[in-house]
């Protein structure tokens, strides 16, 4: 399968800071979310990215395919940001399996 | 809330036992996934349903099993558990199986914690 590595595997900020975690991928992947996993243990989507930029108030992604990796990038930190953030590809060309990364656990400090 | 719900969110049972996990997918959803996360393995595809049939397999142990019935929602039957199976076990759902999209991506569930003892 296709291996996903991230990083940092742990980041502790204070309210305020900014931070950029990145996803490694092995192989050509068409399609790439991002999800944040809260403290409760739901996973929410953030972004599906394959490519490209996309904003969505503090957060912003980038995927860049040809080169194998996205970065998520995170502004003005909250103590809400707190939890594990997950990049995972799809190999081919339909939905299907998805392959994660082991996530990098974000804390924030008031 | 993303849609997807799940049942029962805890459970505790015995080594040995047998569980059944209870997933109702997004309205509209045809295809199901189920994922296991675990400590020392991180989040595992195990297995993908798409209106009544199975699609793809993962890392799915022989003791578990799926389905997915007519109205849609699916069930994951865990057997003669292991402590080791301990786990937050995810439903996820996608609109189809097609090309992935911005409008056909996967959505999860709050996850059911299962603890054997």
């Amino acid at each position: 399968g296709i291996q996903v590595e991230q990083s940092p595997p742990d980041l502790i900020l204070q309210e305020g800071a900014n931070s950029t975690l990145r996803c490694n991928f092995s192989d050509s992947v068409n399609n790439l979310q991002w999800f944040h996993q809260n403290p409760w243990g739901q996973l929410i989507n953030l972004f599906y990215i394959p490519s490209g930029t996309k904003q969505n108030g503090r957060l912003s992604a980038t995927t860049v395919a040809t080169e194998r990796y996205s970065l998520l990038y995170i502004s003005s930190s909250q103590t809400t940001d707190s939890g594990v953030y997950f990049c995972a590809v799809y190999r081919g060309s339909t939905l299907g399996r998805l392959y994660f990364g082991r996530g990098t656990q974000l804390t924030v400090w008031p | 809330d993303s849609g997807v719900t799940q049942t029962p969110k805890h459970l505790i049972t015995a080594t040995g036992q047998r569980v059944t996990l209870r997933c109702s997918p997004r309205s509209g959803d045809l295809s199901v996934y189920w994922y296991q996360q675990s400590l020392d393995q991180g989040l595992q595809f195990l297995i993908q349903y798409y209106n009544g049939e199975e699609r793809a397999k993962g890392n799915i142990l022989e003791r578990f099993s799926a389905q997915q019935f007519p109205d849609l929602h699916s069930e994951l039957n865990l057997s003669s558990l292991e402590l080791g199976d301990s786990a937050l076990y995810f439903c996820a759902s996608s609109p189809s199986w097609g090309p992935a999209t911005s409008g056909n991506t996967i959505y999860f569930g709050e996850g059911s914690w299962l603890t054997v003892v």
